[in-house]
Formats: C-alpha cells, structure tokens, sequence
C-alpha cells in the first residue's frame, strides 16, 4: 500500500516571499503521479501541479514549482512570491500509473499555509 | 454541466437515520472517485468507479457504507443508520480514463452532521 505523509501541519509565510512544503511517500511502484492539490476554504480542491515520476525534469506551473527527488521518495512544492489568495490547506497525492485501469488517489494529511500581509 | 456536481451542500440529520449523497460527474468522465475528509484532516479514499469495471470498495469503513453508479453516470453514496462519527464533508471526484495523463476534479462536497 502506498502512504503519503506531509510533516507541516501548519506553516506561514509573509506576502511575495517563497515557501516550501514538504512531502514523502512510500511506494513500491516504479511508475506513477504525483500532485499537489490546494483546497481553499471554499472546499474547492484545485490541482496546483503533477509530476510523472519517469520524468526527471521537475515540474513548474507559474509561481509554482516541485523539487521531486525519486530516489529518496521527496517531492516538496515551491511557492515563489507568495499571494495572499495562496492561503489554503495543501495536499500533497500519489496515484499509480495504470494504463486502462486507473487507480485511486492516497492523500497526505495536508499542510495549512497562511500567507500574512 | 462544466463541473463536478455534488447535492445537497449540506445535510443535518439525526443518529440512526439513513443519508444519500449524490454525485453528477464531468459528462464523458469514465472514473469516479468518493472520498471522505473529517475535521482538519487528509481526504480518506472510500471507493472507486471506472467505467464497466468492478468497482474498489476496498475504502469503505463499514457495511452501512455502499454506492452505485447508474449508467456509468451519476453517483449516490448510501449511509444506512449514521452514527456521530459519519460527521465529515463528503468530496467527490472524476477524470478520465487513463489513457492520457489526466487529473481528478473534484466537487465542493457534501457536508454531513450527524445529531
């Protein structure tokens, strides 16, 4: 089974500095995703970023950007001038890769980030 | 409709009755996913949906917990005699078959209280 786990419960940051966010997982999959998902109080869930982990290259969306470490199964997101609308829970998440089946998405525990005027 | 549609937004209801929560994915979205997430916590996966195949049930807490999904369409998940700790918001999502790299969209949930 897979575990995800962020290790943040809260985190806080001032406006228009960078934020980092933790995350690790624990797979013994060799091909899947990673995401990192933002659910404002609205309870919106909203896909910030993913990554495929047979890509090497880190992905970047914007301000948004993860530093994905495959071998020590670390995949933390990068906030770069921070918004005061960035406030929101963070989860990180993890889905294998099927080709025609699919599978279920397993979430992190999620990392609160309040971003102070 | 343009997104994930989930009703009611809200549901009190009393210990021992039973719920519905309904779940009308993105049209043409063969995987459907319900997940349940309680005060301050991670979303719990519950059970998954993809297209004629045998659903993954393997996330439901307890045999008071089903859900169908009519013509590999809309969605309902059953709470037969709720107890105090269904309490939770209740969060749908679907995507498409993973043929192509996709993501889930997710509704805004259902909120349910149990009394």
């Amino acid at each position: 089974a897979q575990t995800v786990t962020q290790s943040q419960p809260e985190m806080s940051v001032q406006e228009a500095e960078t934020v980092t966010l933790s995350c690790t997982y624990d797979t013994s999959e060799n091909n899947y995703y990673l995401f990192w998902y933002k659910q404002p109080p609205s309870r919106q869930m909203i896909l910030v970023i993913r990554q495929e982990a047979y890509k090497q290259q880190n992905a970047t969306e914007n301000r948004f950007s993860v530093n994905f470490q495959k071998a020590a199964k670390s995949f933390s997101l990068k906030i770069s001038d921070s918004q005061l609308g960035d406030t929101a829970m963070y989860f990180c998440a993890f889905m294998k890769r099927r080709e025609t089946s699919g599978s279920r998405l397993t979430f992190g525990e999620g990392t609160q980030l309040t971003v102070n005027p | 409709g343009a997104g994930v549609s989930q009703s009611p937004s809200n549901k009190v209801t009393e210990k021992g009755k039973d719920v519905e929560l309904r779940c009308d994915p993105i049209s043409g979205h063969t995987a459907l996913y319900w997940y349940r997430q309680s005060l301050g916590q991670g979303l719990e996966f519950l059970i998954y949906f993809q297209g004629n195949s045998a659903p993954d049930k393997s996330g439901l807490p307890s045999d008071r917990f089903s859900a169908e999904r009519t013509g590999g369409s809309v969605s309902t998940l059953t709470i037969q005699r709720t107890q105090q700790e269904d309490s939770a918001v209740y969060l749908c999502a679907s995507s498409l078959m993973w043929t192509v790299i996709t993501e889930a969209f997710f509704g805004q949930g259902t909120r349910l209280t149990v009394v």
